[in-house]
């Protein structure tokens, strides 16, 4: 069965260091999320992505954070310069359309930043 | 301001027993709403998704309830078994213009044997 997956299931970081999250979406999917969890918070929106553009955006979203499909397969996410408030489960999701139709989370990455 | 309210924010349950979880929201105008098992540590996965016309959605022993006049849904667990001990959260979203879901802080369900 296809799934999303991601890479690194946990990263630690410095305060100010770029981290770059990475998840290759279910393949014959065309939209793709990004989601984050801090720890015993409920999930909230970052971003949607689709036909190689933000669709969407969350207040969260700002100027330190981007996304990017490098390839055909993969679907980052770009931290410039983390905060320790950026600590959290970073989980990507992906669906074959958008708005109403099922999404599929990936495992997520945990993301430390010390 | 669009929230969705989950409810018990815990519960605790022996297994076999049916259960049932409820969620308020006053996202508008209303799109659809989904509920998702997430069990710790891991992405949320889809139980069921409603739109506006449907009042009642099966997934197994999972039963999802919509009454979008007073903007309530519940989540019916039958026969309730271990693998149930997760977290379920309720997701609504907005028609129109804007996709950001609303996400419940969701109810933790323990199944005990």
């Amino acid at each position: 069965e296809p799934e999303v997956t991601q890479t690194p299931s946990h990263q630690v970081t410095q305060m100010g260091q770029e981290v770059i999250l990475r998840c290759v979406p279910i393949s014959n999917h065309l939209y793709f999320y990004w989601y984050r969890q801090i720890l015993g918070q409920k999930v909230e929106f970052l971003v949607s992505f689709y036909n190689n553009e933000i669709s969407e955006k969350s207040e969260i979203f700002d100027d330190q954070f981007s996304v990017e499909r490098p390839d055909g397969s993969n679907f980052t996410l770009k931290i410039r310069s983390t905060k320790l408030e950026d600590s959290a489960m970073y989980f990507c999701a992906s669906s074959d359309t958008s708005g109403y139709n099922e999404q599929f989370f990936g495992p997520g990455t945990r993301l430390t930043v010390l | 301001k669009n929230q969705v309210e989950q409810s018990p924010q815990s519960l605790i349950i022996l297994e076999g027993k049916n259960c049932t979880l409820q969620c308020n929201y006053t996202v508008s105008p209303f799109s659809n709403l989904r509920w998702y098992k997430q069990d710790t540590g891991r992405g949320p996965v889809s139980l069921t998704i409603m739109t506006f016309s449907e009042n009642t959605k099966s997934n197994g022993r999972y039963t999802a309830t919509l009454d979008a006049d007073t903007k309530q849904s519940s989540l019916h667990i039958t026969a309730s078994q271990l693998s149930d001990s997760a977290s379920y959260i309720c997701v609504v979203s907005r028609a129109g213009g804007s996709y950001i879901p609303t996400f419940g802080r969701g109810t933790s369900l323990i199944v005990h044997p």
